[in-house]
């Protein structure tokens, strides 16, 4: 069974249009986060839920809304997509309330993401 | 803020060669160390990790210990296979409340037969 899963793997789109993915856990974690790893492979959070509450909202463009309907999943919705969108995003999730520096933290594999 | 910082790749070795990837941080508190790494095509797997100072967390043949005087945390294994062809990335989790993991740039490995 897939621990973290995320769909779609690859997305194609142009700019201008809204687009979302979605990420799941079986895991039983309380915490998930979004990551993202631009071209030359540089990973960077941009948010963090712990049981459907807002954690961490690094400082990224109000275009990104993640939305948790529980806490086994969090969405990423993205408006108005833009070339510099274009890059690998990750979901993560952690045991916990997401504010112990040392639990481990389990990746998806990934959604490519190219704006045309 | 946080930062690490990874040593530069692209690295190439052969097979059966020693492996040292260098790790050094900063932190204003006292973080837990991660190395991850990436495989071609997929997404981040927990390698190790260390959360106190002289820990040595190890898994598959690699290891890293923790260097508190050094802020250094590098990765190393004493013979590498063609398997272990990847992206490694350190990375530090600080207590500053909220849990995030801040990575280093990535150091791609390359292992010919």
């Amino acid at each position: 069974d897939t621990a973290v899963s995320q769909t779609p793997k690859y997305l194609v789109t142009q700019m201008g249009n809204d687009k979302s993915i979605k990420c799941e856990q079986n895991l039983g974690h309380d915490t998930m986060y979004w990551y993202k790893q631009d071209s030359k492979k540089f990973l960077k959070i941009m948010f963090s839920y712990n049981n459907k509450e807002l954690i961490i909202n690094e400082t990224v463009p109000n275009r990104f809304s993640p939305k948790s309907p529980d806490k086994a999943h969090l969405n990423l919705h993205i408006n108005s997509l833009e070339l510099g969108d274009s890059a690998v995003y990750f979901c993560a999730s952690s045991q916990g309330k997401g504010t112990g520096f040392r639990e481990t933290q389990y990746f998806g594999p990934g959604t490519r993401l190219l704006v045309l | 803020g946080d930062s690490v910082t990874q040593m530069e790749g692209p690295v190439t070795l052969s097979e059966e060669a020693f492996l040292t990837i260098n790790c050094t941080y900063t932190a204003t508190g006292y973080p837990s160390l991660f190395w991850y790494v990436q495989y071609p095509g997929e997404g981040l797997q927990l390698l190790l990790k260390a959360t106190k100072a002289d820990d040595k967390g190890s898994n598959k043949g690699f290891e890293a210990t923790y260097r508190k005087e050094t802020t250094s945390f590098h990765l190393e294994k004493g013979s590498v296979q063609v398997s272990d062809s990847a992206v490694y990335f350190c990375a530090l989790s600080d207590y500053q409340g909220a849990q995030k993991l801040v990575f280093g740039q990535g150091t791609r490995l390359t292992i010919n037969p």
